[in-house]
């Protein structure tokens, strides 16, 4: 069973298109985030929502606007693509808000704005 | 301001070699310390973390860590490494309870393991 899954697994778009990337989870967990993968590997948190409540919304663009629809769910629509925000999008849960809990992440969405 | 750092951007030992990843971290009060691995077009891996008591933790596939609070390190080790090893390791750092759950992850380390 898969814990953490994200859809698509590719996205190739021109620039200028809207595009969503859709995460669902089902460990239970309250909380589920959004990072950033880029070319260069480095990984940076873009949102984290907590039972459906965004908690951090970390200097994204508003571009960028996750939803969730509930707390299993946590969708990322991205407005107006750039050739910049080629990447690869994980999404990820935990337990909850607590700081010793460790994060489950998703296979990725590789975006490529072409 | 809070962080953490991996020195090293590549490892590189032989099968059967010790291995050691490093990571230091930078934070007022307690850190929460995780170790994640990335194998090849996949996601991250929970590998093992630190949140009080025994120094030496150990986690998946025979790795473990050892948190030294006087020199803010917290390396991953194994005693043996195996050619499935490689791969992208992240050390990451949660602190206090106003972060609302935001972890900071290192650079990652790419480990080589030669057969």
């Amino acid at each position: 069973d898969t814990a953490v899954s994200q859809t698509p697994k590719y996205l190739v778009t021109q620039m200028g298109n809207d595009k969503s990337i859709k995460c669902e989870q089902n460990l239970g967990h309250d909380t589920m985030y959004w990072y950033k993968q880029d070319s260069k590997k480095f990984l940076k948190i873009m949102f984290s929502y907590n039972n459906k409540e965004l908690i951090i919304n970390e200097t994204v663009p508003n571009r960028f606007s996750p939803k969730s629809p509930d707390k299993a769910h946590l969708n990322l629509h991205i407005n107006s693509l750039e050739l910049g925000d080629s990447a690869v999008y994980f999404c990820a849960s935990s337990q909850d808000l607590g700081f010793y809990n460790e994060q489950f992440f998703g296979p990725g969405t590789r975006l490529t704005v072409l | 301001a809070q962080s953490v750092a991996q020195p090293e951007d590549q490892v590189n030992v032989a099968e059967g070699n010790p291995l050691t990843v490093k990571c230091t971290y930078s934070v007022s009060g307690n850190p929460y310390l995780f170790w994640y691995v990335q194998y090849p077009n996949r996601g991250l891996q929970f590998l093992l973390k630190y949140i009080t008591g025994d120094n030496l933790v150990k986690g998946s596939y025979g790795f473990e860590a050892e948190f030294n609070k006087s020199q803010t390190s917290f390396h991953l080790k194994k005693p043996s490494a195996l050619v499935s090893d490689s791969a992208l390791y992240f050390c990451a750092v949660r602190w206090g309870n106003t972060n609302a759950g935001k972890s900071t992850f290192g650079d990652g380390t790419t480990l080589t393991v030669k057969p």
